[in-house]
Formats: C-alpha cells, sequence, structure tokens
C-alpha cells in the first residue's frame, strides 16, 4: 500500500523560500500512470492545489502561485520537492504531498500525506 | 477562472440520506472527485470519475454528476460520516476545489 509522506522546516521567514519534501514507501514514484502533487490549505480555510510532477521531470502548476513555484523529482530517493519562493504570511497553511492517478481521462489524488504545518513568521 | 461552489454547511439525521451539491459551469462535462476531511486529519478520497468508490469507502457513498451540478449522496448517514466534503474538477489542466461544505449529523 503506497503511502507519502512530506518533511520539511516547519517555520519559514517572510521573502525567503518554503521547501519541502514528499517522500513516497510501497510503491515507485516512476509510473507513466502517475503524477505526484502538493495541495495545501490555510488555518480554518479550503484546499488550494499548488501543482504537479511527473517522474519524467513534466510539471504543471497552478497559475495563481506559477511564478513563485518550483516542483521537481528525485527517483533515485522516490521523492519530489516543492520550493515557494518570497513567502508570507499569506502562505501559512498545512501542506500536503498526493498521489495523483490518471485513468480515463482524468486524475485524482488518492492518497494523501499527512500534511506538514508550515507557518511564516519573522 | 473556473469555480465549484458548495454550500458552507448541511445538516443530516442519522439514518436519513445527505445530498451536498457541487456546481459549477457545464461541470457535467468533467469528472468530479469527492474527499472527506475529519478534523485534525488529510482528505481522503470518497469518490472518483464522478461516482467510483475506491477500496475501503462504504457502499453509502455514491456520487452523479450531470448539467452544471455533481453530487455526493450518504445514504444512512452515520455519525462517524461527521467532516468537511470537499468536491473537485479540472479546468484547463488545473485542478479546483469547492469551498468545502461541513456535514453535521444531529
Amino acid at each position: 500500500q503506497l503511502q507519502v509522506q512530506e518533511s520539511g522546516p516547519g517555520l519559514v521567514k517572510p521573502s525567503e523560500t518554503l521547501s519541502l519534501t514528499c517522500t513516497a514507501s510501497g510503491g515507485s514514484i516512476s509510473s507513466d500512470n502517475y503524477y505526484w502533487g502538493w495541495i495545501r490549505q490555510p488555518p480554518g480555510k479550503g484546499l488550494e492545489w499548488i501543482g504537479s510532477v511527473h517522474y519524467s521531470g513534466s510539471t504543471y502548476y497552478n497559475p495563481s502561485l506559477k511564478s513563485r513555484v518550483t516542483i521537481s523529482v528525485d527517483t533515485s530517493k522516490n521523492q519530489f520537492s516543492l520550493k515557494l519562493t518570497s513567502v508570507t504570511a499569506a502562505d501559512t497553511a498545512a501542506y500536503y504531498c498526493a498521489r495523483q492517478v490518471a485513468a480515463g481521462g482524468t486524475y485524482w489524488f488518492d492518497p494523501w500525506g499527512q500534511g506538514t504545518v508550515v507557518t511564516v513568521s519573522s | 477562472s473556473y469555480e465549484l461552489t458548495q454550500p458552507p454547511s448541511v445538516s443530516v439525521s442519522p439514518g436519513q440520506t445527505a445530498s451536498i451539491p457541487c456546481s459549477g459551469d457545464k461541470l457535467g462535462h468533467k469528472y468530479a472527485s469527492w474527499f472527506q476531511q475529519k478534523p485534525g486529519q488529510s482528505p481522503v478520497l470518497v469518490i472518483y470519475q464522478d461516482n467510483k468508490r475506491p477500496s475501503g469507502i462504504p457502499e453509502r457513498f455514491s456520487g452523479s454528476n450531470s448539467g452544471n451540478t455533481a453530487t455526493l449522496t450518504i445514504s444512512g448517514t452515520q455519525a462517524m460520516d461527521e467532516a468537511d466534503f470537499y468536491c473537485q474538477a479540472w479546468d484547463s489542466s488545473t485542478a479546483i476545489f469547492g469551498g468545502g461544505t461541513k456535514l453535521t449529523v444531529l
């Protein structure tokens, strides 16, 4: 049973870069049928998709965040990573990674990691 | 930009049927997914491709999608079903989430 787990600093200073890693276990990240995504949730608010990556390195991002986001993959470590630059308090959120299944002309997110809370504060 | 709209809250009595709508322009032309999120937990997929249930999700969860509205239906609602529910669809290679609906089982 595949599991994904986020890791990274819980506190980031304003204007700096948020960096998180997601490690997959119980399955390979190198599959044509999957993308790997990042989703965030500000405190008390809803879900916002950040972007996704394929093991080939192909990426696509939420247009609202595209200028600040980079998602990359390291197949040797079965990991994918998120970098968000120039963070502000508005980037404070729980950050989730998830497998994005591709089938039947669409995608869905399953499973999700347990999430990691990132606070932007000086 | 594309938007998905959900009611902020829905209430249901135990044993009754709960319906949670999600509306968007021509949503029926897209596939909808639904996620359940209990307090302090990460979201869990309960419906994908409009009406398919992942393994381990109870049969009382079902979904439909037509016109401008996708609907999550929970038959014989139990106290354990109380949670936030989010719909999600894809538009122009962007994943869009609805604002979420808090289901209260009274």
